[in-house]
């Protein structure tokens, strides 16, 4: 059974920097055309697609907020690193971590729980 | 970046009726080599993560009901349901995979009539 869990602070002050971790089980992401995702939802907003890392590590980022983001790996812990620098209060949202399939162009097939984030100071 | 343009935002069909939602593409995500569109449709219930419905735009992922339906090619695509049920009634997204960043539409609110 594939699972994902999503963790982190759920508030976080203006300039700070966010890192949420996700761990997940029933897969292995050295497994060729798996990958994993971030994607986020401000309260009561669409979805907004973050960033990705794969099984080869190529990384990939929204251009909006590549400035802003780093994605890593630890495939012995069967966890992904997402940190997000100089947060701001738009960035309050619900952030979910989904495990991708493809090669290069993923679909998320199994999304966590989520977490929800807020940016207030 | 591509858009993903989702009609209507928020529909109200009847208990056994048909639902359609639509998702345009400001470019084609047809891959000719493949002959693949990369489009996917996910439910997102109430107070719940997404769900993966539909995947190459009219793939049904497994342990979906086939009252749900994907069809389209290039940059036009449809979700179907063919006979609505309580339990559809969520939020419908599409999203394309085709280039990064792999967007999502805006959203299409689904209710009971």
């Amino acid at each position: 059974q594939v699972t994902l869990r999503e963790s982190g602070p759920a508030l976080v002050r203006p300039t700070q920097t966010l890192t949420l971790t996700c761990s997940f089980s029933g897969f292995s992401l050295t497994t060729s055309e798996m990958s994993i995702g971030w994607i986020r939802q401000p309260p009561g907003k669409a979805l907004e697609w973050l960033a990705v890392i794969d099984w080869e590590n190529y990384d990939y980022f929204t251009p909006s907020l590549k400035s802003r983001l780093t994605i890593s790996k630890d495939t012995s812990k069967n966890q992904v690193l997402l940190t997000m620098a100089n947060m701001d209060p738009v960035d309050t949202a619900t952030y979910y971590c989904a495990r991708g399939r493809g090669s290069g162009s993923y679909y998320f097939d199994t999304w966590g729980r989520g977490i929800l984030v807020t940016v207030s100071s | 970046d591509i858009v993903l343009t989702q009609s209507p935002d928020s529909l109200a069909v009847s208990l056994g009726e048909r639902a359609t939602i639509n998702c345009k593409s400001s470019q084609s995500i047809l891959y000719n080599p493949k002959n693949k569109n990369y489009l996917a449709w996910y439910q997102q219930r109430p107070g719940q993560p997404p769900k993966l419905l539909i995947y190459w735009a009219s793939t049904r992922e497994s342990g979906v009901p086939d009252r749900f339906s994907g069809s389209g090619s290039g940059t036009d695509f449809t979700l179907t349901i063919s006979s609505l049920q309580p339990e559809d009634v969520a939020s419908y997204y599409c999203q394309q995979y085709y280039n990064t960043p792999h967007t999502f539409g805006q959203g299409t609110r689904l209710e009971i009539k």
